[in-house]
């Protein structure tokens, strides 16, 4: 079974600052997706990126970006200029090849500090 | 174009009562899923349908719970009899195909968070 890892429960980081969000994952296929969610008090999860596998270039979508590194397992989200309606919760989460569901990490908590 | 809507976004009940919660997904997306996010965890997969279909629902606690997707657009899940441990968010996302290699973007809906008393 897969599995998604994120060991930091929380992140501060100053408004206009750049934080990064760590995750680990384990599996054994070899196709397969990666994805950032964040998730405001309202609940609803909103995508922000995602890393299909076989892609050896980075994602990159405005303020945001990752570095994968797909022989580490490692999957991390970059937030440049950090401003404060990125206050949220951030899912790290799998997807596999097939037709499969998404499994998530547990989740940071991102602060933004004015 | 609406996302997925989910409703009631809240409910209070007591426990050995039941519950269901509706999703409609977006138009024209065939695959649905429901999720249960505890407190302070990300979501879980529950079930997962192709159409009205239910393709994986290994997840899906049988003797209390049951979900049902008719004509292949809106779902409903029930808890029958409701536990104290039932109480979540429980949140519905939909995709407009699912497959290798095309694994694509899921869409959620804002959850019902469910509280058992």
């Amino acid at each position: 079974a897969q599995t998604v890892t994120q060991s930091q429960p929380e992140m501060s980081v100053q408004e206009a600052e750049t934080v990064t969000l760590s995750c680990t994952y384990d599996t054994s296929e070899s196709d397969y997706y990666l994805f950032w969610y964040k998730q405001p008090p309202s609940r609803q999860m909103i995508l922000v990126i995602r890393q299909e596998a076989y892609k050896q270039q980075n994602a990159t979508e405005n303020r945001f970006s990752v570095n994968f590194q797909k022989a580490a397992k490692s999957f991390s989200l970059k937030i440049s200029d950090s401003q404060l309606g990125d206050a949220a919760m951030y899912f790290c989460a799998y997807a596999g090849g097939g037709a499969d569901g998404l499994t998530f990490g547990k989740g940071t908590h991102l602060i933004i500090q004015p | 174009e609406a996302g997925v809507v989910q409703s009631p976004r809240y409910k209070i009940i007591e426990k050995k009562q039941p519950v269901a919660f509706w999703c409609n997904p977006i138009s024209g997306h065939n695959t649905l899923y429901w999720y249960r996010q505890n407190l302070g965890q990300g979501p879980e997969l529950l079930i997962r349908y192709e159409n009205e279909e239910a393709v994986d629902d290994s997840q899906l606690p049988k003797d209390r719970f049951s979900a049902e997707r008719l004509k292949g657009v809106d779902s409903t899940l029930k808890i029958q009899p409701a536990e104290l441990g039932d109480s979540a968010v429980y949140l519905c996302a939909s995709s407009l195909a699912q497959g290798p290699g095309l694994n694509t973007e899921a869409f959620f809906g804002q959850g019902t968070r469910l509280t058992v008393v």
